[in-house]
């Protein structure tokens, strides 16, 4: 049972450079979301989706793109990644069940360096 | 809309200390409320939850109840030992508002002392 499944643990990257964060679960859970943790910050959420094919912006969306085709994989992409956007990365997924249960599931994270 | 603001930290205590973290929300709906503790390095995991008024939400020796009236969802646990350093988000969920994704307070750091 792999939960939520995140790649890579750690990565560099130069100012301007793109890549892309892979996020999986295997928990058939409606709700995705990502996050980025800074210290002093907590948890800030980027972009999230409701359903394969729905996504939408959290509170600081700017630089990022995701994109939900399958209900499994949600991957974040960094267009052209900027000192700023160090920080280490959460995916998470949750669900709906009985008694309005929504709890979530986190993926070991990503420490991203941008120099 | 949805919000969380818990106690800023870092919580400094010696081991079998008494703990409370405190933790307040406000919510447009009826949310759900969560604890979730992050290990140095790790993700976050679920510590504890509570869906409805005067609910009580218990593990690993740690307790939260749902206080509907103060709006409120303080963590505490009797006696605290050295592997409970950790941080600790309080969060909630509010489908019946709209949101479907946690909001997170930012986290208080415990650090527990032998």
């Amino acid at each position: 049972n792999a939960g939520v499944t995140q790649t890579p643990k750690f990565q560099v990257l130069k100012t301007g450079q793109s890549m892309t964060l892979q996020c999986a679960q295997d928990m058939n859970h409606e709700y995705m979301s990502w996050y980025r943790q800074d210290p002093g910050m907590g948890l800030r959420l980027i972009h999230y989706s409701v359903g394969a094919g729905i996504t939408d912006q959290g509170e600081v969306p700017n630089g990022y793109n995701v994109s939900r085709s399958t209900t499994e994989d949600f991957p974040l992409r960094l267009l052209s990644a900027a000192p700023s956007q160090t920080s280490v990365y959460f995916c998470a997924s949750s669900y709906i069940g009985q008694g309005r249960n929504t709890e979530a599931f986190f993926g070991q994270g990503t420490r991203l360096t941008v120099v | 809309g949805d919000s969380v603001t818990q106690m800023e930290g870092p919580v400094t205590l010696s081991e079998e200390a008494f703990l409370t973290i405190n933790c307040t929300y406000t919510a447009t709906g009826y949310p759900s409320l969560f604890w979730y503790v992050q290990y140095p390095g790790e993700g976050l995991q679920l510590l504890l939850k509570a869906t409805k008024a005067d609910d009580k939400g218990s593990n690993k020796g740690f307790e939260a109840t749902y206080r509907k009236e103060t709006t409120s969802f303080h963590l505490e646990k009797g006696s605290v030992q050295v592997s409970d350093s950790a941080v600790y988000f309080c969060a909630l969920s509010d489908p019946g508002g709209g949101s479907y994704i946690p909001t997170f307070g930012r986290g208080t750091s415990l650090i527990v002392h032998p």
